[in-house]
């Protein structure tokens, strides 16, 4: 069955980066899109932004560019969110989702979720 | 950018009742690209209805999508327990590619 795993819980001061990390199962990893969505506390969901496990290319959200950088390493079968500059405003949790449209084809919504990633940044 | 406004923001029903959700585009948007989802407090989103119609596998029959353009709805007949959680419409198509509505809470009265 299909499986997301997400990296444990960070605490981050305001300036640093933080890495999360995505360890997908059960399907074939480089044939699915991979999305990052956030959710700070309290609110909604937030797009950031996708990449294609099979050939490393990727599409940021606009608002988030040269803050958020979307890597696989397909050995591994594991996808990384890396946001730098933290600001306060940057505490979600973080969701990587998965598009099920495979062989490269988008269906333009997620199917399979991780369980999420709660990034705290505070001084 | 397209705007998804969901109303209303919190529903108060009693189990067995029906559910009507809204989700209204600011500007019309291909049905093929809304979605809807279901969270649950401390889960993440569960895949409902995409293609505004179609349900996810495993879904109830009870969970119903429809509408068109800059309108659609999700239905939920016969309110079970396990519904009480927040809903999300999603579509894809303008920048920012993909955009959620904020969401409406299905709270037990």
């Amino acid at each position: 069955q299909v499986q997301l795993v997400q990296s444990g819980a960070e605490v981050k001061k305001p300036g640093a980066s933080v890495k999360v990390s995505c360890k997908a199962s059960g399907y074939t990893f480089t044939g699915y899109h991979m999305h990052w969505v956030r959710q700070a506390p309290g609110q909604g969901l937030e797009w950031m932004g996708w990449i294609n496990p099979n050939s490393g290319g990727t599409n940021y959200v606009q608002g988030f560019q040269g803050r958020v950088t979307m890597t696989r390493d397909t050995s591994i079968n594991t996808a990384y969110l890396e946001l730098s500059r933290l600001k306060s405003d940057d505490t979600a949790v973080y969701y990587c989702a998965r598009d099920p449209g495979g062989d490269g084809y988008n269906y333009y919504y997620f199917d399979y979720w991780g369980p999420g990633t709660l990034v705290t940044v505070s001084s | 950018e397209i705007v998804l406004t969901q109303s209303p923001g919190t529903l108060s029903l009693s189990p067995g009742e029906s559910a009507t959700l809204s989700c209204r585009a600011s500007q019309s948007i291909t049905s093929t690209y809304l979605t809807w989802y279901q969270q649950k407090p401390g889960q993440a989103p569960r895949l409902l209805i995409y293609g505004a119609s179609s349900r996810a596998t495993g879904i109830p029959v009870r969970f119903s999508g429809s509408g068109s353009g800059t309108d659609f709805t999700l239905t939920i007949s016969r309110l079970e327990p396990e519904d009480f959680a927040v809903y999300y419409c999603q579509q894809y198509g303008y920048s920012p590619l993909y955009t959620f509505g904020q969401g409406t809470k299905v709270e037990i009265k």
